[in-house]
């Protein structure tokens, strides 16, 4: 069946750039997204990918799809500890429903 | 509404009791999906909403859940007798017919906890 993995967690310090990761497995995905979840809050979509670009930046995100080996990548440059929330990778399912399959998220710390 | 609403955004209940939970979407967006998320887990697909009809139900765990959409527009998601394990946040979104690039548009969650 169709699965999103993600690391758990991301370190690093205020101002470097971070890096999220994220691999997935349904070929037919025509659209990949990020969301952002902030503690006690809803989902967030950051941006979103078509299948058949390789990079997509957005001021400071950076997307970045590997679609052979089905890794998708966030880039979040001069991170702020208002960046600090968790990340969600999510595929859009290649079937008629249209429905978003979630990695497990990834939490991101900023440290000052 | 400017954005997807839900009521109420905690609910605490007993086990064995009957729960509804509210989803308003965004005026227009005629795709509407309930998701659940447990804790540490990301969000997993419940129901899809094309509409009225329940055009994908694959994701409701039993026969304890249902969920309705008379109008197309307000839906609510009923659990019965409900049970621990059911704890979590119960999110709502929608979307102009299947999200497309644009995406889909999540409530803030109800919580239930099953005490």
């Amino acid at each position: 069946g169709e699965d999103v993995e993600q690391s758990l967690f991301l370190s690093v310090r205020e101002g470097d750039s971070s890096v999220i990761n994220c691999t997935y497995t349904d070929s037919s995905s025509t659209y990949l997204y990020w969301y952002k979840q902030e503690p006690g809050a809803g989902l967030q979509l950051l941006t979103y990918i078509f299948s058949n670009m390789d990079m997509k930046q957005d001021q400071r995100l950076t997307v970045l799809l590997n679609k052979k080996d089905k890794h998708l990548s966030l880039r979040i440059a001069d991170t702020q500890t208002g960046d600090s929330a968790i990340y969600f990778c999510a595929e859009r399912d290649g079937g008629a429903t249209n429905k978003l399959i979630f990695g497990t998220g990834t939490l991101l710390a900023v440290q000052p | 509404g400017a954005g997807v609403s839900q009521t109420p955004s905690n609910k605490v209940t007993e086990k064995g009791k009957y729960v509804e939970l509210r989803c308003d979407p965004i005026s227009g967006h005629t795709a509407l999906y309930w998701y659940r998320q447990s804790l540490g887990q990301g969000p997993e697909f419940l129901i899809y909403f094309q509409g009225t009809g329940a055009a994908d139900d694959s994701g409701l765990p039993n026969d304890r859940f249902f969920a309705v959409r008379p109008e197309g527009s307000v839906s609510t998601l009923k659990i019965q007798r409900t049970e621990r394990g059911d704890s979590a946040v119960y999110l709502c979104a929608s979307s102009l017919s299947g999200g497309a690039g644009y995406g889909y548009t999540f409530g803030s969650g109800t919580r239930l906890t099953v005490v």
